[in-house]
């Protein structure tokens, strides 16, 4: 299985921070990557994919790049509702996996 | 707007098999998507467990595979999730979902129902 490691596993943030979290392959996934945010008690819902591209009506703060097996997630200026657990995903060869989660909270 | 419902018994003992089914509105339930089921224990990550596509084709998580079975009804636009011999550790919150057959994004996803297995 390819397993997938995201650093910090939590944050502490403020209003308006710039926020980043790094997602890590264990091999080359080429772009096979998405990016999903759960806020407590809820499904996950679907922010980026293919390592780059909004789902259709996520806000422009939220931005993703990279590309074989490193990644990088983005909140450019956080908001109160972003704050959740966020969790990347591969799709490049089965069993889809995800990263263990990046927890944000508030400072 | 598409909508998926988890349903299925909240406790399960030991042993037991554990059955769910997702109902599907507002969407194709044919060409063109998958459909998932993903757990997460109470306070963990998640875990893919397999998909399934209208014409039955499946694919599992192998380590899950040997307890797993998805089926499909569509006619009734329900699938379903069969996971036999559980323990403990297969306690989790539940979740189907709709993915794309190319890119495989989970873009839509039901509101989760947790399962309890305890005696």
């Amino acid at each position: 299985d390819i397993q997938m490691t995201q650093s910090p596993s939590s944050l502490s943030v403020s209003v308006g921070d710039r926020v980043t979290i790094t997602c890590q392959a264990s091999q080359d996934i080429s772009i096979h990557l998405n990016w999903y945010q759960q806020r407590p008690g809820k499904a996950p819902s679907l922010l980026i994919y293919d390592v780059s591209t909004l789902e259709t009506g996520v806000p422009s703060r939220f931005s993703g790049s990279g590309s074989g097996a490193v990644f990088t997630f983005t909140i450019s200026g956080l908001q109160p509702e972003d704050i959740a657990t966020y969790y990347c995903q591969q799709y490049d060869s089965l069993p889809y996996t995800f990263g263990q989660g990046t927890k944000l909270d508030i400072k | 707007q598409v909508q998926l419902q988890e349903s299925g018994p909240g406790l399960v003992k030991p042993s037991d098999t554990l059955s769910l089914t997702c109902g599907v509105s507002g969407s194709s339930i044919f060409n063109g998507y998958y459909w998932a089921w993903i757990r997460q224990p109470p306070g963990k990550g998640l875990e893919w467990i397999g998909s399934i596509y209208y014409t039955g084709k499946t694919f599992y998580n192998p380590s899950l595979k040997s307890r797993v079975t998805l089926s499909m009804e569509t006619s009734k636009k329900k699938f379903s999730l069969n996971l036999t011999s559980v323990t403990a550790a297969d306690t989790a919150f539940y979740f189907c979902a709709r993915h794309t057959t190319i890119g495989v994004r989970l873009d839509n996803w039901g509101q989760g129902t947790l399962v309890t297995v305890s005696s």
